[in-house]
């Protein structure tokens, strides 16, 4: 079956520094997303972006489909960002293959 | 606001007593899911719904059942919890392949 890696494991920064999570994926897909897991354990969505590039305040992503990797970037991060990070992927069908997620803290 | 509803968002049973939990949605999505993850791992499909066809993955235990009398809501039932079962249950939902699902904040299973 189709492998979802994510980098780095674990990443511990200081509130205003900017970040890179990537994701790499064994297969061709036909949806990427990227979530937030809040401490409260709330998948909060952040993009969709099966290919391209997409803004959303301090955070951006790109994907390379035919590259098979995304980038998730994370600028002048703050507390409020920690919590791990999932990518998350789809074949062709209905389901949805999640990442092997990227732990994020930030401290003040 | 449109949203997905669990409840409850803490539930607390006894090994082999029967559980269900609930997940309601206002998004009038077609497709619901339900999803296991255990601490430090990531979601894990259960089963999903297309309407009413419904669409059980080959490692489901049987022991994890699910209903959808409608088109908002959907029941996970756990016949005989194990100790193993303890785990945050996600639902979600999405209008169909290849599109965005959206998740509820997850109800927390806690089998003593």
């Amino acid at each position: 079956g189709i492998q979802v890696e994510q980098s780095p494991p674990d990443l511990i920064l200081q509130e205003g520094a900017n970040s890179t999570l990537r994701c790499n994926f064994s297969d061709s897909v036909n949806n990427l997303q990227w979530f937030h897991q809040n401490p409260w354990g709330q998948l909060i969505n952040l993009f969709y972006i099966p290919s391209g590039t997409k803004q959303n305040g301090r955070l951006s992503a790109t994907t390379v489909a035919t590259e098979r990797y995304s980038l998730l970037y994370i600028s002048s991060s703050q507390t409020t960002d920690s919590g791990v990070y999932f990518c998350a992927v789809e074949l062709n069908t209905d389901k949805l293959i999640f990442g092997t997620g990227t732990r994020l803290q930030v401290f003040p | 606001d449109a949203m997905v509803i669990q409840n409850p968002r803490y539930q607390v049973t006894q090994f082999g007593k029967p559980v269900t939990l609930s997940c309601s949605q206002t998004l009038n999505h077609n497709v619901m899911y339900w999803y296991q993850q255990k601490s430090s791992q990531a979601p894990k499909l259960l089963f999903h719904y297309y309407d009413k066809d419904f669409n059980n993955e080959a490692d489901t235990p049987d022991n994890f059942q699910s209903r959808r009398p409608n088109t908002s809501f959907c029941f996970l039932d756990i016949r005989s919890p194990g100790l193993g079962d303890a785990a945050m249950y996600l639902c979600a939902t999405s209008t169909g392949s290849y599109n965005e699902q959206f998740f509820g904040p997850g109800t927390r299973l806690t089998v003593l």
